[in-house]
């Protein structure tokens, strides 16, 4: 039971490149949420998915988009990479019913 | 969107030392959460509250809800430098599919 794994671990993007970020859980959970971490910032929700086939915007989601690609799996896309979104990248997931988020160990991502 | 005010922002302690943090919101939750993030991982669950004045302890650590719903208390006790991390407070009201985090409080523990 791996619980919450991410790739990559981490990354270095020149501005205006792309990439996904890969979320998946084994725990049969039907919420998975996007974090971003910036210092003195805390955790801020992008993105999340309360169940398969559903999204719903977080906090701060502009220059992001998501994928709820199966109950496994939530993915978030950085379409043109900006040095602002340099980041450290978190997801979670949460069994329905309870309160509780288990992260994943983040996704390092650097935009020059 | 939502705040939640944690303070400390940081702290540096003597090994031994006991250690006291809280979140204050100007709104209700009906649960509260603390967490741990060690340097570079993801945070960690150290306790969940559930009801107004629970008190909850999971070893060294002591947390509680208060009693008003609008905040919450974090005690570590006998610190050990094992403890250095930063903690996060995260609340969550009825029905909500969201959690609103703490900015986090930045613990050293000097040996």
């Amino acid at each position: 039971n791996a619980g919450v794994t991410q790739t990559p671990k981490f990354q270095v993007l020149k501005t205006g490149q792309s990439m996904t970020l890969q979320c998946a859980q084994d725990m049969n959970h039907n919420s998975m949420y996007w974090y971003r971490q910036d210092p003195g910032m805390g955790l801020r929700l992008i993105y999340y998915s309360a169940s398969e086939g559903t999204t719903d915007k977080g906090e701060v989601p502009n220059g992001y988009n998501v994928s709820r690609l199966n109950k496994r799996e939530f993915s978030l896309r950085l379409e043109s990479a900006a040095p602002s979104q340099t980041s450290v990248y978190f997801c979670a997931s949460r069994k329905t019913g309870l309160e509780t988020q288990y992260f994943g160990p983040g996704t390092r991502l650097l935009v020059l | 969107g939502q705040q939640l005010n944690q303070s400390p922002q940081s702290m540096f302690i003597q090994e031994g030392e006991d250690v006291s943090m809280n979140c204050t919101s100007s709104s209700i939750f009906n649960t509260w959460l603390w967490y741990k993030q060690d340097p570079g991982e993801g945070p960690v669950l150290l306790i969940a509250l559930y009801k107004a004045g629970e008190l909850t302890s999971n070893g060294r650590l002591t947390a509680q809800f208060g009693i008003t719903r609008k905040d919450s208390f974090l005690n570590i006790s006998a610190s050990i430098p094992s403890d250095v991390g930063i903690y996060f407070c995260a609340g969550q009201k009825g029905g909500s599919e969201k959690l609103v985090f703490g900015k986090g409080t930045k613990l050293t523990v000097n040996p």
